[in-house]
This record gives structure tokens, sequence and C-alpha cells, in this order.
């Protein structure tokens, strides 16, 4: 697509249940980067996919995250048993190597209540 | 560890007037420099980057930016801002151990008085 394109744009979800964010890069580009932004806040990197290599997920701040990526195609980032704290705009970007020409999408806010 | 420190939560400028967001880091050697726009319902948009080089960078949308390895900073300019320009700016550096990893300041938010 033109952009990156992330969905859904806003999602309200009660405290203990799972949420599935989905993040679709610029085609061709092989690096995908998920970020959370809290309020505030800078932004916070959680995890990296580049082509085929193993994943950097350093980021992910606990066992109730994890994303998943096929080839160079869409992520899709999972919250397990949301908890308050994990409200936030999550940010995806992709680039074609590296993080200088990262293109960001609009994001997804997270809200638990 | 690295850090980012963009002093100013926010900022208030007139249409028209000048304009320069501070931008501090701590590193250990030349780093890789960033400003990120981030407009209301819009994703982060790159301004300019600094790698090495001449220490004036110039960016989109009338934007620069200055490398003062003496002062570690990497303040943004622009000499006369719009209405349109009112939005968060990030600077962000690169990790030292990462190709791929920033490192982000918390933000200042640019309000344009008209």
């Amino acid at each position: 697509g033109a952009g990156v394109s992330q969905s859904p744009s806003n999602k309200v979800t009660e405290k203990g249940k799972d949420v599935e964010l989905r993040c679709d890069p610029i085609s061709g580009h092989t690096a995908l980067y998920w970020y959370r932004q809290r309020l505030g806040q800078g932004l916070e990197f959680l995890i990296y996919f580049q082509g085929n290599s193993a994943p950097d997920k350093s980021g992910l701040p606990s066992d109730r995250f994890s994303a998943e990526r096929t080839g160079e195609s869409v992520s899709t980032l999972t919250i397990q048993r949301t908890q308050q704290e994990d409200s936030a705009v999550y940010l995806c970007a992709s680039s074609l190597q590296g993080a200088a020409e990262a293109f960001f999408g609009q994001g997804t806010r997270l809200t638990v209540v | 560890a690295q850090s980012v420190t963009q002093p100013d939560i926010h900022i208030t400028v007139s249409e028209g007037a000048s304009l320069e967001l501070r931008c501090n880091y701590s590193y250990g050697a030349t780093p890789y420099l960033f400003w990120y726009v981030q407009s209301p319902g819009q994703g982060l948009q790159l301004l300019l980057k600094y790698f090495s080089g001449d220490t004036l960078v110039q960016g989109i949308k009338g934007f620069e930016a200055e490398f003062k390895r003496s002062q570690s900073s990497f303040n943004l300019r622009k000499p006369s801002v719009h209405w349109s320009d009112a939005a968060e700016y990030f600077c962000a550096v690169g990790r030292m151990d990462s190709n791929y990893q920033l490192i982000w300041g918390a933000g200042t938010k640019l309000i344009i008085k008209p």
C-alpha cells in the first residue's frame, strides 16, 4: 500500500481480555517495528522484525506481549490479559533497512477499562 | 545509559515568529540524530536526520537542525512558523549497540498563537 496501515485505529477493551493489533507495512519493506507511546512520553521500542531473521523481542515488557510476522507481510501484536497500564498508542513502522528511514502508521489507541 | 532530553514539554509561539526546539543527548561517540513530527491524527514523519558531515542539516517543511558536539545538542529551528506547524516534535538518537533502535525524547508540543 501507499503507507503503513494499522487497525483498528481505536480499541477499548475490558481488563483481562486479549487484544490483537494489526500492522500492514509498506510493500517491499523488510524491516518492521512496534513501539508503545504512553501519554506524555517518548516511544518505547517493543519488537523488531527484519526479513526472515529471528525478531528482536528485547523491548517486550512482559510475557503477555507477543508479536508475529509472516515473511515481509502483515504483523500482529497480541496483548493477553490486558491491564490498565497497557493503555497507550501502539505504533508500527516499516523500512527498507535500519531505523533511519522508517515510515510510521497512525497507531492504534488502546484503552483498557 | 544513552538518553535524550527535550527540556520543553510545551512551547507557544506566534504565527510568523521564529522557533527553536531543544534536544540534548548523552552519547559516547558521534550519534545518529533525528527529528520527527507527529501531527494530530497522523503518523510520525521524519523531518530531518544527521549522520555525519555538515553539522547544519536541512529538512522538510523549512526546518533545519544544528548538531553541536560541544553542547551535546541537536536543536530544531524554523525562521517563521505557520499555523500548520502545530504538532508534537520528537528528537531521537540511534542506539550505540544497534543499527535499528532509536532512543526517543518525550516530545515537545508546539502551540501556535494566531
